[in-house]
């Protein structure tokens, strides 16, 4: 159990559709990252925030996607107007800066887009 | 620091050792990283050398870098079934993390 938690573990949606995925880091970590896996790959970036601040955003992030972290604690990532495309594992990491930047996940989100 | 690279599969005999190896391209990565996922589960962390490391061993794993060829390899040592998973290589680059497609590890009992 590393201690990063994400909420729901499943989701099933329909196209066009929009969804929230919740992230709670570890407490003490100051940073927390999203990532993306489709079948047969590794994860890929999406974005990363250091305490409530947004630091970085990959050219996947679409318009169609938002990550909020309002309070540098838990986070959230939106979905809108939702595409088969945007089907895979939604993960969820965090660290504390300067520790080695060793980065802890989280189970995941599954998102299926019908 | 985008160009991971792993072969996709290895199978072994319960008891041998695996070693799974990996190329990573980004020569500034302060710390390489190993991880294990589980079907459908989270990426467990491993691992991890320092870059000015050349080995790191813990347990039955043992990480030998080869900073030159910007070669990296996890040895397992007596496999066990319970070690049948996928196993990602990854590297840093300004912070976030890397990964190859990972290696389908088989354990046979």
């Amino acid at each position: 159990d590393t201690g990063v938690s994400q909420d729901p573990r499943h989701k099933i949606t329909k196209r066009g559709q929009n969804v929230t995925f919740r992230c709670d880091p570890i407490s003490e970590h100051n940073r927390l990252y999203w990532y993306r896996q489709t079948l047969g790959q590794g994860p890929e970036f999406l974005t990363y925030f250091q305490n409530e601040a947004q630091l970085e955003k990959s050219r996947l992030l679409s318009d169609r996607f938002s990550a909020e972290r309002p309070k540098g604690s838990f986070s959230t990532l939106e979905i809108q107007r939702t595409e088969q495309g945007d089907s895979a594992m939604y993960l969820c990491a965090s660290t504390l800066a300067g520790l080695a930047d060793t980065q802890y996940f989280g189970p995941g989100t599954r998102l299926t887009v019908l | 620091g985008e160009d991971v690279e792993q072969s996709l599969f290895l199978s072994v005999r319960e008891g041998d050792s695996s070693v799974i190896n990996c190329t990573y391209t980004d020569s500034s990565s302060t710390y390489l990283y190993w991880y294990k996922q589980e079907p459908g589960a989270g990426l467990q962390l491993l691992t991890y050398i320092f870059s000015n490391m050349d080995m790191k061993q813990d347990q039955r794993l043992t990480v030998l870098l080869n900073k030159k060829d910007k070669h990296l390899s996890l040895r397992i040592a007596d496999t066990q079934t319970g070690d049948s998973a996928i196993y990602f290589c990854a590297e840093t680059a300004a912070g976030r993390l890397y990964f190859g497609r990972g290696t389908q590890l088989t354990v046979w009992p």
